[in-house]
C-alpha cells in the first residue's frame, strides 16, 4: 500500500471546524482514499472514503487534491465526542480489504 | 445486530499458556480479521479469512493461529503466550469484494503477558 503522512496531533476549539490534512505523493490511479478514526478506549469505526471527488456523509467531509496527491478531513462542528485519533488509509481497488493503519493524528477539542 | 463481539475484555497470561481469544458477527460477512495494537502505535494485521475454510498471513502472524469453521466466528489462538504479545487485540469484518466496504471494528481485548 501507498504510505501517508498525517500530523502527529492537531487542537480543535468545539463547534468549530477542524481540517485534518493527509499527504498521499505516490498514490496510485486506484487507490481510495479511507479514513477511520479511533476513538478512546475502542475500535476504530470508519468515517468516509472517496476516489477522485469530494465526498459528504454524516459524520464528515472529504476533500481531495486535483492531482490527488494530498486530502483533508473536515469535521464541520467539532464536539468532544470528536476527540479521538483520525487514520488516513490508502486502499488499492481490488486489493481485498486489509487495512494499513499509520500513526494517525490525535484530535484534541477544547471546550 | 450486536455487531462484532470478542471476549474477554481483560486477560493476563504467564509466559507459556496458551488462550483463545473469541470474535463473532452477526451481519453475514464474509471477510473477517485480527489486528493489534500496541500503546501509541497503529494498528497491524495478524491474521484474516476471506469465507469459512480460507484463512491467510497478516503482516505479524508469528505466535498465532486462527481457523474459520462458520461464517459467524473467526477466533485467534495464541499457542505459547511471550511478554512480546502484550498488546490490545481486535477483529473486525466486512463484506468482500472490491475492498471498499465499511469495516467493523469489535471493541478489542486488552491482554498482558506477564
Amino acid at each position: 500500500d501507498a504510505k501517508t503522512t498525517q500530523p502527529n496531533s492537531m487542537e480543535s476549539n468545539e463547534e468549530e471546524p477542524v481540517h485534518l490534512p493527509c499527504n498521499h505523493s505516490t498514490i496510485s490511479g486506484t487507490d481510495y482514499i479511507h479514513w477511520y478514526r479511533q476513538l478512546p478506549s475502542q475500535g476504530p469505526e470508519y468515517v468516509i472514503h472517496g476516489l477522485t471527488s469530494n465526498v459528504n456523509n454524516r459524520m464528515a467531509s472529504l476533500a481531495i487534491a486535483e492531482d490527488r496527491k494530498s486530502s483533508t478531513l473536515i469535521l464541520h462542528r467539532a464536539t468532544l465526542r470528536d476527540a479521538a485519533v483520525y487514520y488516513c488509509i490508502l486502499r488499492a481497488h481490488g486489493a481485498g480489504n486489509k487495512l494499513t493503519f499509520g500513526g494517525g493524528t490525535r484530535v484534541l477539542v477544547k471546550p | 445486530n450486536a455487531g462484532v463481539t470478542q471476549t474477554p475484555k481483560f486477560q493476563v497470561l504467564k509466559t507459556g499458556q496458551s488462550m483463545t481469544l473469541q470474535c463473532a458477527q452477526d451481519m453475514n460477512h464474509e471477510y473477517m480479521s485480527w489486528y493489534r495494537q500496541d500503546p501509541g502505535m497503529g494498528l497491524r494485521l495478524i491474521h484474516y479469512s476471506v469465507g469459512a475454510g480460507i484463512t491467510d498471513q497478516g503482516e505479524v502472524p508469528n505466535g498465532y493461529n486462527v481457523s474459520r469453521s462458520t461464517t459467524e466466528d473467526f477466533p485467534l489462538r495464541l499457542l505459547s503466550a511471550a511478554p512480546s504479545q502484550t498488546s490490545v487485540y481486535f477483529c473486525a469484518s466486512t463484506f468482500s469484494g472490491g475492498g471498499n466496504y465499511e469495516q467493523y471494528f469489535g471493541p478489542g481485548t486488552r491482554l498482558t503477558v506477564t
